[in-house]
C-alpha cells in the first residue's frame, strides 16, 4: 500500500525559508521510473505544480519559482524534501506530495496535503 | 494564469451528462498525456483518468476522458450529487520541462 505524509512547519514568516518532508511508504524511491512531486494550493484557489524528482536523482521545476525552490530525496529515509526561500504571505497554501508511477505520467497516490501559512 | 484552461463552472441536473473542457498547446496536451483529478474541497485530489482515457480501478465508466488536437474532455454521465467536486486537469509539458495544471472546473449538480 502507498502512503505519502507531509511534514513541517504551519506558521513561517515572510522571507524565511520553508522546509517540507514527505515520507512514503510502499514503494521505493529508488525505484525505476518512479518520481515524487510536489504541488500546492492556496486557499481557494487551482493546485499549482512546484517540482518532481525521479529515482535516478532528476529534478524538473516550475519555471516561475526555480530560483527559490529545490527538491532532494533521501531514499535510506525514504523521504523527499522540498525547501522554497524567501517566503511571502502568497506562498500561504495546502502543500502535496504525490507519487508518480513507473515510467508513467500521472500522480496516483497523494498526501493529505500540508498547510503552511507565511505571515509575520 | 494557468497554463491549461479550463471553464470556471459547470452545472447539471442527477443523471444529466456534463464536459469539462481543458485547452492548452502543442507543448502540452498536444504531445503528452493528460490526467484528470477530482477534489472535493478540503481533501487531496483524487486520479480519475490517466493516460488521456483510462480509469484507475475503482472508478466507474460514468468518467471517460478523451482528447482532440490541444483540448481534452472530460465526460461525466449519470450524475449524482456525490459529483459534486472540482475538476483540474494536468499534464506535462515539454517546452517547460515541467508538470501543468489547469485552473479547476467546479461542478455543480443542480
Amino acid at each position: 500500500q502507498i502512503t505519502l505524509k507531509e511534514s513541517g512547519p504551519t506558521l513561517v514568516k515572510p522571507t524565511q525559508t520553508l522546509t517540507l518532508t514527505c515520507t512514503v511508504s510502499g514503494f521505493s524511491l529508488s525505484s525505476s521510473g518512479v518520481g515524487v512531486g510536489w504541488i500546492r494550493q492556496p486557499p481557494g484557489k487551482a493546485l499549482e505544480w512546484l517540482a518532481i524528482i525521479y529515482w535516478h536523482d532528476d529534478k524538473r521545476y516550475n519555471t516561475s519559482l526555480k530560483d527559490r525552490l529545490t527538491i532532494t530525496r533521501d531514499a535510506s529515509k525514504a523521504q523527499v524534501v522540498l525547501t522554497l526561500t524567501d517566503l511571502d504571505p502568497v506562498d500561504t497554501a495546502t502543500y502535496f506530495c504525490a507519487h508518480k508511477g513507473s515510467y508513467t505520467f500521472f500522480f496516483d497516490y497523494w498526501g493529505q496535503g500540508h498547510r503552511v501559512i507565511v505571515s509575520s | 494564469q494557468s497554463v491549461l484552461t479550463q471553464p470556471s463552472s459547470v452545472s447539471a441536473a442527477p443523471g444529466q451528462k456534463v464536459t469539462i473542457s481543458c485547452s492548452g498547446s502543442n507543448s502540452n496536451i498536444g504531445n503528452n498525456y493528460v490526467a484528470w483529478y477530482q477534489q472535493v474541497p478540503g481533501t487531496a485530489p483524487k486520479l480519475l483518468v490517466y493516460d488521456t482515457n483510462k480509469r484507475p480501478s475503482g472508478i466507474p465508466d460514468r468518467f471517460s476522458g478523451s482528447k482532440s488536437g490541444t483540448s481534452a474532455t472530460l465526460d461525466i454521465t449519470g450524475l449524482q450529487t456525490g459529483d459534486e467536486a472540482d475538476y483540474y486537469c494536468g499534464t506535462w509539458d515539454s517546452s517547460l520541462s515541467a508538470g501543468v495544471f489547469g485552473g479547476g472546473t467546479k461542478l455543480t449538480v443542480l
